[in-house]
């Protein structure tokens, strides 16, 4: 099992440019979550889903945008990007119920400027 | 309000000696989950322990261990014998329905 995969691991965009972080797991765990790292910082939750074709905002949604058409794909659309969206960007998937452990990719590091 | 509270960004302790990381949290859902994660300069994030709101015991995983104070709503990680690759960022967690929430961490210094 590759686990959780996330791909770039790294990218620069300019102001007002939009992109695709993608998000694959093999585990075939239907709860699958974006969040981000700001240096320094713990873990923001941007979405989740708790299965094909279910998602919901978490505290920091704004600028983002989710769709889950598949249980093994979880894609993050920033749509505008802005220098406050200058992180690093995890996405985690989980079974349902205890003990509720979430299995992390290795995050993207972007940089907007 | 804070839901995961970490007061100690940094702590130093002597290898081979135990250490406890602080962690408060903020819930009026009488289900929940408090985790602790530690995330090496590498930049993954390592899962560690986990204890649920309904568990009577503490929990405990290896070196790791949970103090859960439900009254006081604390969730003190303990380190027994630490290491020198304990030495990383340590984060605590909570889950609350769906929703998983951070605290802001607390680096820890493993000193030879």
């Amino acid at each position: 099992n590759a686990g959780v995969t996330q791909t770039p691991k790294f990218r620069i965009l300019k102001i007002g440019q939009s992109m695709t972080l993608q998000c694959a797991q093999d585990m075939n765990h239907n709860y699958m979550y974006w969040y981000r790292q700001d240096p320094g910082m713990g873990l923001k939750l941007i979405y989740y889903s708790v299965g094909a074709g279910i998602t919901d905002k978490g505290e920091v949604p704004n600028g983002y945008n989710v769709s889950r058409s598949t249980t093994e794909d979880f894609p993050l659309r920033l749509e505008l990007a802005a220098p406050s969206q200058t992180s690093v960007y995890f996405c985690a998937s989980r079974l349902q119920g205890p003990p509720y452990e979430q299995y992390f990719g290795p995050g993207t590091r972007l940089t907007v400027t | 309000a804070q839901k995961i509270t970490q007061t100690q960004p940094g702590m130093f302790v002597q290898e081979k000696e135990a250490v406890t990381l602080d962690c408060t949290y903020d819930t009026s859902d009488p289900s929940y989950g408090l985790f602790w994660y530690k995330q090496p300069s590498s930049g993954e994030m390592i899962f560690l322990i986990y204890q649920g709101s309904y568990d009577q015991q503490n929990a405990t995983e290896g070196r790791y261990s949970l103090n859960f104070q439900k009254a006081r709503k604390s969730a003190n990680l303990v380190i027994s014998a630490s290491q020198l690759g304990d030495s990383a960022m340590y984060f605590c967690a909570m889950r609350e329905a769906n929703k998983f929430y951070f605290g802001s961490g607390t680096k820890l210094n493993v000193k030879p």
